[in-house]
């Protein structure tokens, strides 16, 4: 299976600052189609995990433009421009190239 | 809007099947645009794929969980269901249903105790 690993594990950020997570993945995501089928998910405490982004970049309906994702082959990143109190939970990226997919361990993002 | 709910009992004892089922609403589970599956997460900890399944019925297991798993859709309740086999303490999960990968249901608590 491919191993995905976040970094870091956790975060607290004041709010209107920016943060940021990185994804590795053990082998790379670059499908034979040429795309990265790289997810990025939140879950709010209690709650399912909601998509966020897409194949790398493409924010899912209704996220708003201060989540941005980037990267390729290995390597990713989720950026959050300036982070909000409803930011809060554990943000997974998961890789959809190779079965079975398979997540990252998660980063709990909190507020300062 | 693709709505997802997952249903079943919340406790099962030990070597015995755990069955759940995922109702679907705003879609058709028979449409070729949509495939269907299952994600656990143990307490505490992240999340798993179990296996999918696709319009026409073919399947696709976690190797990890293979021998034990059966995924199937009813397409005349416009649910599909997921059977876990010879369950141990280690199949206690929040089990979600997701049509992959932007639609997740709520979720369902599962323990396995005797």
């Amino acid at each position: 299976d491919i191993v995905m690993t976040q970094t870091p594990l956790s975060l607290s950020v004041t709010p209107g600052q920016p943060a940021s997570i990185s994804c590795k993945s053990s082998q790379s995501l670059l499908s034979s189609d040429g795309k990265n089928y790289l997810y990025w998910y939140l879950q709010k405490p209690g709650q399912s995990p909601q998509l966020l982004i897409y194949e790398v970049s493409s924010r899912f309906s209704g996220v708003p433009d201060r989540f941005g994702g980037s990267g390729s082959g290995t390597d990713f990143t989720l950026k959050i421009s300036r982070v909000e109190a409803e930011d809060v939970g554990v943000y997974y990226c998961m890789q959809g190239t190779h079965l079975p997919p398979t997540f990252g361990q998660g980063t709990k993002v909190e507020i300062k | 809007q693709l709505q997802l709910q997952a249903s079943g009992p919340g406790l099962v004892k030990p070597s015995e099947t755990l069955s759940l089922t995922c109702t679907v609403s705003g879609g058709s589970i028979s449409s070729s645009y949509y495939y269907w599956g299952w994600i656990r997460q143990p307490p505490g900890k992240g999340l798993e794929w179990i296996g999918n399944i696709y319009h026409s019925g073919s399947t696709y297991y976690n190797p990890s969980l293979k021998s034990r798993i059966t995924i199937s859709l009813d397409t005349s309740k416009n649910h599909f269901s997921l059977k876990v086999t010879s369950v141990t303490a280690a199949d206690t999960a929040v089990y979600y249903c997701a049509m992959p990968f932007g639609y997740w249901g709520q979720g369902t608590l599962v323990a396995v105790s005797s």
